[in-house]
């Protein structure tokens, strides 16, 4: 199928370090993105990892990626209450523009 | 990377109406997006606009209920057509930016729509 699955909900602790994971759907999908939506606003891109990657760091954001399980997580170190916002997963399989996102992972942050 | 403005960022509709919603970007781009987030629930893809040519629409998505324009390569506009509380929904404009090779989609603020 179609579906890019994600966890509904994840709680932490303001200073403690946040995992949210993501199953995609196509092997051969040559970037996956990680995108933030605060209430109210769009999506604003975080991060992106090309599909030869098993890893990228980029300031407190680390993305995983294990292609053979087509799995993806964003780790974000250090979370803070700025950081409560809804967080997609998306791919972008060959051959095509479209992106197909996953359900969206709701990260509250607990001061 | 580009600054995309939407507007109305939000608007209560009656049933029946119709409302037509702005996109402007901030530099020239081939391909801009329209995507349909209902509440709780993930991104669609309703349609392509690509300059000088129809849109392309996705599966579910019609041209008479969702009319696109796109008069040139920096605006485009959504319409929603003869709403009902089923179209209650942010709707949001994208484009594809390929800065040094990366492809990309960078989003508008989106157009949050009630149907009452």
């Amino acid at each position: 199928g179609e579906d890019v699955e994600q966890s509904l909900f994840l709680s932490v602790r303001e200073g403690d370090s946040s995992v949210i994971n993501c199953t995609y759907t196509d092997s051969s999908s040559t970037y996956l993105y990680w995108y933030k939506q605060e209430p109210g606003a769009g999506l604003q891109l975080l991060t992106y990892i090309f599909s030869n990657m098993d890893m990228k760091q980029d300031q407190r954001l680390t993305v995983l990626l294990n292609k053979k399980d087509k799995h993806l997580s964003l780790r974000i170190a250090d979370t803070q209450t700025g950081d409560s916002a809804i967080y997609f997963c998306a791919e972008n399989p060959p051959g095509t523009y479209k992106y197909i996102f996953g359900t969206g992972t709701r990260l509250k942050v607990l001061a | 990377s580009a600054v995309i403005s939407q507007k109305p960022s939000r608007d209560i509709c009656q049933r029946g109406t119709s409302l037509t919603i702005q996109c402007q970007v901030d530099s020239q781009v081939t391909m801009m997006f329209w995507y349909r987030q209902q509440p709780g629930q993930s991104l669609t893809l309703i349609a392509t606009a690509n300059q000088g040519s129809e849109a392309t629409y996705e599966s579910g998505f019609v041209i008479d209920k969702f009319p696109i324009s796109r008069p040139n390569l920096t605006f485009s506009t959504l319409t929603v057509s003869n709403m009902s509380p089923e179209d209650s929904s942010i709707y949001l404009c994208s484009v594809e930016e390929r800065p040094g090779g990366f492809y990309g989609y960078t989003f508008g603020s989106g157009t949050r729509l009630t149907v009452v």
